[in-house]
C-alpha cells in the first residue's frame, strides 16, 4: 500500500526557470493538500485540491504559484520564474475524504534556486 | 501573534528522563488537535491527537486546556529514538488545512 508519493525529491532550478512538482496522493485519497517548509520555519498550507477542484488557495502566493489536480495523473504545483525566495521543502499531503483527521505527509521536494 | 507558537528549544535530556512541551494556540475556532513528529529533513508524521479529555499512547501523554487554549505533550522515560521536532498543529472549524506551529526539538542522549 503506497504512501503518498512526491517527485522529484530534489530540484535545483536557476533564477527565472520554472518549478513544477507533482504529488500522487494515496490509494482511495481524493484530497490533496501543499504545504511550504522554509528554512528554520513552520509548515505553511498553501493549497487544497479535490480532483478537478481548487477548495481552498488561501495560502498560495497571489503570483507566480499555481496548483491542479486533473482527473488523471497526479497533482501539480507549479512555481514560473522562479526567486530564491522559493527555496524550501515543498510537502503533499493527502487524504480520504474532507472531514478526515488525518492527513498523511509525501517525502516532500526539496527545491533549490541558484 | 503566530497562530500556534512552541518554544524552539532545543531540549536537551538523557535517556530515560521524562520531558513536556507546551503549545499555545490564538484562534478560539480551532476545533482539533494534534501533535506530528518531524525527524530532520523528512516528513511530518502524525504521533497522536488531542482531546478535551487528555489521551495516552504507550508513553506519550496529550492534554487540552480549551479555557487556557493550551495544548501540552509529556514523553516519558525518554529514549534515543525519540530525538526528533514535535510539531503542534491545529485545524479550525470548517477549514481543512493544518496550522502547524515551529516545532520544539528534543535531543535525547545516552
Amino acid at each position: 500500500n503506497a504512501g503518498v508519493m512526491q517527485n522529484p525529491r530534489h530540484l535545483v532550478r536557476r533564477r527565472g526557470q520554472e518549478a513544477r512538482l507533482r504529488c500522487s496522493p494515496m490509494k482511495g485519497h481524493s484530497h490533496v493538500y501543499w504545504y511550504r517548509q522554509l528554512p528554520e520555519e513552520g509548515l505553511k498550507f498553501m493549497v487544497y485540491l479535490q480532483k478537478e477542484n481548487i477548495i481552498d488557495e488561501s495560502g498560495m502566493p497571489k503570483e507566480r504559484f499555481s496548483a491542479e489536480f486533473p482527473k488523471e495523473g497526479p497533482s501539480i504545483l507549479r512555481i514560473q520564474q522562479v526567486v530564491r525566495g522559493d527555496s524550501a521543502a515543498y510537502f503533499c499531503a493527502s487524504s480520504k475524504t474532507g472531514d478526515s483527521y488525518e492527513q498523511y505527509f509525501g517525502p516532500g521536494t526539496r527545491l533549490t534556486v541558484t | 501573534r503566530k497562530e500556534v507558537e512552541q518554544d524552539p528549544g532545543p531540549f536537551n535530556v538523557p535517556e530515560g528522563a521524562t520531558v513536556a512541551f507546551n503549545c499555545t494556540y490564538s484562534n478560539s475556532a480551532s476545533q482539533s488537535f494534534f501533535w506530528y513528529r518531524q525527524d530532520c529533513r523528512k516528513e511530518p508524521k502524525l504521533l497522536m491527537s488531542v482531546y478535551s479529555s487528555g489521551n495516552e499512547d504507550g508513553r506519550f501523554t496529550a492534554q487540552l486546556n480549551r479555557a487556557s487554549q493550551y495544548i501540552s505533550l509529556l514523553i516519558r522515560d525518554s529514549k534515543l529514538s525519540d530525538s526528533a521536532t514535535y510539531l503542534c498543529v491545529v485545524k479550525e472549524t470548517g477549514f481543512q488545512k493544518l496550522v502547524f506551529g515551529t516545532g520544539t526539538r528534543l535531543l535525547v542522549s545516552p
